[in-house]
């Protein structure tokens, strides 16, 4: 069974930071594509960052460039998403996802189940 | 970026009814757009990619067709457990982008 947990979410002041952890498990991790998706309360979707298998290529959405970063380690099944000088317009809830290596473009097919990340004074 | 325009924002529909969800992408994008689930509290759940092919495990009232800018998310029959938020995606091109969603509710 494919499982993804999200850990590290919380409450921070602006300009703070916060490490965003997704431990994976029931697929070979190494070989796929990884995302973070993140929700703010009562909005839509929005796609903060994506890594490919090796870690070596890496996208971001224009608003968190600069301030997050998103790695893996393989070895451990995990992604993260680190995230500095937090901003009130962070504060979501923030999921990560697998892209299944099927050639559909970057599509994802198995999510976690959400970490918030609350960003207030 | 491309924007992801869906309509409408949302739509009121009984057990039953076909309900039809748009999608417009602001540039042409082949069929790089998938279609997903989303209910309250929960992570969203794939339905379509490609455009028109169905995920795995996802029931054959769901449809999806169209290629270029415009796309159409169709539900056949809707049942109690469909009403939630739908959103398409791009697929294709960084950022990759989601439509603002729609709401079925029940009518």
């Amino acid at each position: 069974e494919v499982q993804l947990v999200e850990s590290g979410g919380g409450l921070v002041q602006p300009g703070g930071s916060l490490r965003l952890s997704c431990v994976a498990s029931g697929f070979s991790f190494s070989s796929s594509w990884m995302t973070w998706v993140r929700q703010a309360p009562g909005k839509g979707l929005e796609w903060v960052a994506n890594t490919q298998q090796g870690g070596g290529e890496r996208y971001y959405v224009e608003s968190v460039k600069g301030r997050f970063t998103i790695s893996r380690d393989n070895a451990k099944n995990s992604l993260y998403l680190q995230m500095n000088s937090l901003r009130a317009e962070d504060t979501a809830v923030y999921y990560c996802a697998r892209d299944p290596p099927r050639g559909d473009g970057y599509t994802f097919d198995f999510w976690g189940q959400g970490t918030l990340v609350t960003v207030s004074s | 970026d491309i924007q992801m325009t869906q309509s409408p924002s949302s739509v009121s529909a009984s057990v039953g009814d076909r309900v039809t969800i748009t999608c417009r992408a602001s540039q042409g994008i082949g069929s790089w757009l998938a279609w997903y689930q989303q209910k309250p509290g929960k992570a969203p759940n794939l339905l379509i990619y490609d455009a028109s092919t169905l995920e795995s495990g996802v029931p054959s009232r769901f449809s999806g067709s169209g290629s270029g800018t415009d796309f159409t998310l169709t539900i056949s029959g809707l049942q109690p457990e469909d009403f939630a938020t739908y959103y398409c995606q791009q697929t294709n091109n960084f950022p990759l982008t989601f439509g603002g969603g729609t709401k079925v509710e029940i009518k």
